[in-house]
């Protein structure tokens, strides 16, 4: 129930191409699902971040669609850039105590050719 | 922008011995994670600290290891008796509400 399914493993997207990411997750007391981007040797940096009480949430090439009745959510990264080349995970949270703990999806590498 | 520094940014050591990892979170945040990343696979929780206790802690989190605040600023990941399997990139974490901020990570080579 702790599970968050990231789909697909890898993904290659020619340059001006969308880029779609999809989670599936179990437990229905999450409420934070964040996406994080990471590039080789960094730590995963927080690109952005959807509540369940909108179905979508846009930030400038980057949308996250929400299925709650699903339990589905993705990321569609509009217009892809080589830069944008990097590991993506889904997470998802809820306030647990103090604080949230994320579980993370298992990461999708995304490669964008020039 | 504030960081989350996270030293050493590798580190080496033999199998049963001890390592201690470092980190500084942002200075205003409350609560303090840390994650670890074995090489290619996803991210998995450690350990969450507020308050100066525990607060959560995942099944990894054994007796083998202990974080601690010492001094209010510094945040450090002790590992007593380093295992092979205890290799990975591990990632200390801190957040005021829902935004985590990420340190740059330790990638620890346990030979």
């Amino acid at each position: 129930q702790q599970q968050v399914k990231q789909s697909p493993q890898s993904l290659i997207v020619q340059k001006g191409g969308i880029s779609i990411i999809n989670c599936a997750y179990e437990n229905t007391a999450f409420d934070y699902f964040p996406w994080y981007q990471q590039f080789p040797g960094k730590g995963p940096a927080l690109l952005i971040a959807i509540r369940p009480d909108v179905s979508e949430k846009k930030e400038g090439r980057f949308t996250i669609s929400f299925n709650k009745s699903a339990k589905q959510f993705s990321l569609h990264i509009m217009d892809s850039q080589p830069g944008d080349s990097a590991t993506y995970f889904c997470a998802a949270s809820w306030a647990s105590g103090a604080g949230n703990m994320l579980t993370f999806g298992g990461g999708t590498r995304l490669m964008v050719k020039p | 922008e504030p960081e989350v520094t996270q030293t050493p940014s590798h580190q080496v050591t033999q199998m049963g011995q001890e390592v201690i990892l470092r980190c500084v979170p942002i200075s205003n945040h409350l609560y303090f994670y840390w994650y670890r990343q074995i090489l290619g696979q996803k991210v998995e929780f450690l350990v969450s600290f507020y308050n100066n206790e525990i607060s959560e802690k995942s099944e990894i989190f054994d007796d083998q290891f202990s974080v601690e605040r010492p001094d209010g600023s510094n945040f450090t990941l002790k590992i007593r008796s380093t295992k092979l399997e205890d290799s990975a990139m591990y990632f200390c974490a801190s957040i005021r509400d829902y935004g985590y901020t990420f340190g740059s990570g330790t990638r620890l080579t346990v030979v």
